[in-house]
Parts: C-alpha cells; structure tokens; sequence
C-alpha cells in the first residue's frame, strides 16, 4: 500500500536560518506531489506541485523554493527563514492520471522565532 | 480565481445532534469537490467528494451534495458523535488536471457527550 512519510513533525528555527522539510511518498510511481501550508487562522494554501523529477511549479512567490531530486522525494527549502514562514506545513501526493483523491502527510508544525 | 468559503467555528454540539458545515465556492469550469477531515495530531484525511453536479458523496454518515445552481456542498451528518470532533475543509480541485486544491478556511467541530 501506499504510505506518505514527512519529517520533521516540529520546528522552531531562528529567524535568517535556512530550512529543509523532506516527503518521501513508498509504494507509488511518478506521482504529483504538492506542498500546502496552513498559516494561522488561514485556510491551506498550495505552495508548490510537482509532476515530475526536476519539474517543479510554484503557486505564490514567497521565500521557499522546493525540489523534487527523486521520483518520490519532495524537498522544501529556504536559504534565509522569516517570521511569516510560520506555519503548518502539508505535503500530498495524487496518482495522476484524472486521479481526484489526494494523500496528505501528518504534517510539520514550524515556529520562526 | 477559484476560491472556498466556509462557514466559521466552533460549531459545538452534543452527541447525536445534527451537523450542518456550510460551504459555497466559486470556481471556472467543472471543479470537483472535496470534504477533508484532520483529526487531532493528524494530517488530512478525504471524507467524501463528488465530482459533477447533483453527485452526492457520502463516507462514515457524512453526506453533502454538490449544488451547482447555488454553488455549494454543504457537509451533513445525521447525528454526530464524540469521535467525529476534528476540523473540516471544504476544498475543489480545477478541472486543469493537475489536481490543485483550493481549501476553505476549515471548521473544528467539537462535539461533547
């Protein structure tokens, strides 16, 4: 079956340090993979998606870039965090294909202090 | 631009009660729709979907029906229990077939025995 690993649950980094979230998704090929983020009292926003290794599409410009070095790796970064970074962060994955279910992560909790 | 808008919380009631979230969109084109449950401590579960107009999606007692002249799929439960308290998000995916969720805000349903 299909399993979503994402990793760290929590975060509290200082504000000027760089950031890296990792999603690996087992037990599934090519997949779309996405990053949402919940900031407080918003809803989720799409981040990033990606369809392919290296293809990477971003949503809103903000101050995260992601990567995808592997079919199943989802890699989110930033070189310098701000205080507005703060916030819940949410990989997914969907097959494709017309597929409408996605599968989300549990989640990483960051704290930009 | 394609967006969800769901009705605030906490909607707080006793076990058996019935639920009604609210949630209206506006989107271009043929969006399908979505109901996603994070319980405490986890990351996003779907609950149901629909994908054309007068669809009903249903899972677990939920149902909601999507509405396309009033442009809504409003969230329904018979009669709630204990276990049912988490937070739900309405969301649609554009028909683009990239699967890109837009979500509501979501609404935390407390529900006491």
């Amino acid at each position: 079956s299909q399993t979503i690993h994402q990793w760290p649950a929590t975060l509290v980094q200082p504000v000027g340090s760089p950031l890296s979230l990792e999603c690996t998704v087992e037990g599934t090929s090519n997949p779309n993979l996405y990053w949402y983020r919940q900031a407080a009292g918003r809803g989720l926003q799409l981040l990033f998606y990606s369809v392919g290794i290296g293809q990477i599409s971003s949503e809103v410009p903000q101050n995260l870039s992601a990567s995808r070095p592997q079919d199943r790796q989802f890699i989110l970064s930033s070189k310098k965090l701000l205080l507005s970074d703060s916030g819940f962060y949410l990989c997914a994955w969907n097959a494709g294909l017309g597929s409408t279910e996605a599968f989300f992560g549990q989640g990483t909790r960051l704290t930009v202090v | 631009g394609n967006s969800v808008t769901q009705m605030e919380g906490p909607v707080t009631l006793s076990e058996e009660a019935f639920l009604t979230i609210n949630c209206t969109y506006t989107a271009t084109g043929y969006p399908s729709l979505f109901w996603y449950v994070q319980y405490p401590g986890e990351g996003l579960q779907l609950l149901l979907k629909a994908t054309k107009a007068d669809d009903k999606g249903s899972n677990k007692g939920f149902e909601a029906t999507y509405r396309k002249e009033t442009t809504s799929f409003h969230l329904e439960k018979g009669s709630v229990q204990v276990s049912d308290s988490a937070v739900y998000f309405c969301a649609l995916s554009d028909d683009t077939g990239f699967q890109k969720l837009v979500f509501g805000t979501g609404t935390r349903l407390l529900v006491s025995p």
